[in-house]
């Protein structure tokens, strides 16, 4: 089973930012956490990951509280290309050599 | 910027038939797998392979499937006997590296087969 819970669905207006939580109370000092999207069927987009520091790319930064028991994926000014499936994956890395994907956040980006 | 890519996009077949899915990881990565995702349902491991051998798999992958690196380039899912429930998308992903670098280890997935078993 999935190490995240995340809720189902979430709506958020053109150009606001989009916050996407994931809460992975059990996660161990050495996993990473890594957020993916999937758009419609294609296939899972790697967006950003990080271990305990908050971290920022050119798609998205993302906060992960200092007990590391959650995070969120923020997407600071969301365009309706980014309605899609947003994965939370807890991961060892080294050796496991798997993802293991929930059910993720169904985000809805409205004009 | 590299991707990893697949073929076919879409593929039909009879119940009973083998198929064989490809997939062309990124040039430099070393390490390569194989999810499912059944029509509405989560994306699921299949397998993960490294130095021609399979590092990890599943429960679903059962005698029915096999992979193989036939040559420097493709890397290839076998289902050897399909059946009905066989029938999803199947993406191949690769990474650099298994080990020791979490940017290393990052998993890029293809686009996906589409398999339809009749």
């Amino acid at each position: 089973d999935a190490k995240t819970t995340q809720p189902p669905s979430m709506d958020c207006a053109e150009g606001r930012a989009a916050n996407l939580p994931c809460n992975h109370s059990t996660i161990s000092g050495n996993e990473y956490v890594y957020w993916y999207r999937q758009i419609h069927s294609q296939g899972p987009q790697y967006i950003i990951h990080g271990l305990k520091n908050n971290e920022t790319n050119e798609m998205a930064s993302l906060i992960i509280t200092e007990d590391r028991k959650s995070s969120t994926l923020i997407l600071p000014h969301a365009t309706l290309r980014d309605t899609a499936v947003y994965y939370c994956i807890v991961s060892l890395g080294s050796g496991t050599y798997k993802y293991i994907f929930g059910t993720g956040t169904r985000l809805k980006v409205l004009a | 910027e590299p991707e990893v890519t697949q073929t076919p996009s879409h593929q039909v077949t009879q119940m009973g038939q083998e198929v064989i899915l490809r997939c062309v990881p990124i040039s430099n990565h070393l390490y390569f797998y194989w999810y499912r995702q059944i029509l509405g349902q989560k994306v699921e491991f299949l397998v993960s392979f490294y130095n021609n051998e399979i590092s990890e798999k599943s429960e679903i992958f059962d005698d029915q499937f096999s992979v193989e690196r036939p040559d420097g380039s493709n890397f290839t899912l076998k289902i050897r006997s399909t059946k009905l429930e066989d029938s999803a998308m199947y993406f191949c992903a690769s990474s650099e590296s298994g080990w020791g670098n979490p940017k290393e280890e990052t998993q890029y997935f293809g686009p996906g087969t589409r398999l339809l078993v009749l």
